[in-house]
């Protein structure tokens, strides 16, 4: 069965510091990827996603997610987090060629980010 | 644009009674899934509506069962509810092919 792995559940950054949270998914075929952001009091809100081409995509917010197919990772990367940036993010994954998109998604890593 | 709409945003519900969850898609979308997201976790598939049927269920019991409707509109419904099924129930639309996936507020549903 597919499973989704966050490998930090809580993570402190002061502001300006950079971000890395890591994903890691296990299926062997081929996979769309997602992280979504649940800011508080707000619903679940696509931060960026990757189908296919540059494995190095861009989301909204100056947030980017490289996409490493050997070591089935899809980690999510901001250079200067900000005190806004404090919420829950989802690593999700879902199987390509299933057109209902099915997603399978990580327990999240709550983001507490200090002015 | 309305994007995916639920009701009630808050439900507390007594052990062995029933629930019913409603939900609007995005316009567009005619594709609705179900989540269920327990504290601390992340949202795990219930089940998926298209043209009115249920095409794909996640790991969960028949206690749990749901409603497409011509406008594209759904409901969840639990039966004999457990205070193991008090969570944040998601409403996920989508338009068919594209694959992602726009989330509604959820419900919170209370089993006391």
């Amino acid at each position: 069965a597919q499973s989704v792995s966050q490998h930090n559940h809580h993570v402190i950054l002061s502001e300006a510091a950079s971000l890395e949270l890591g994903c890691n998914y296990s299926y062997g075929g081929t996979v769309n990827l997602f992280w979504y952001v649940q800011y508080p009091g707000q619903h679940l809100q696509l931060l960026l996603k990757y189908f296919s081409g540059d494995p190095l995509v861009k989301g909204i917010k100056g947030f980017e997610a490289e996409f490493i197919k050997s070591k089935f990772s899809f980690n999510l990367r901001k250079p200067s987090v900000q005190w806004s940036d404090t919420a829950e993010y989802f690593c999700a994954v879902n199987v390509r060629g299933s057109t209902l998109g099915r997603l399978y998604f990580g327990r999240g890593t709550q983001l507490t980010v200090w002015p | 644009d309305a994007g995916v709409t639920q009701s009630p945003t808050h439900l507390i519900k007594t052990r062995g009674q029933q629930v019913t969850l409603r939900c609007s898609p995005k316009s567009g979308h005619d594709t609705v899934s179900w989540y269920q997201q327990a504290l601390g976790q992340g949202p795990q598939f219930i089940f998926q509506y298209y043209e009115e049927e249920e095409r794909q269920r996640g790991n969960f019991p028949d206690r749990f069962s749901g409603h497409q409707f011509p406008n594209y509109s759904s409901e969840l419904n639990v039966n004999a509810l457990l205070l193991g099924d008090s969570a944040l129930y998601l409403c996920a639309s989508s338009p068919t092919g594209e694959g992602v996936a726009f989330f509604g507020q959820g419900t919170r549903l209370t089993v006391v």
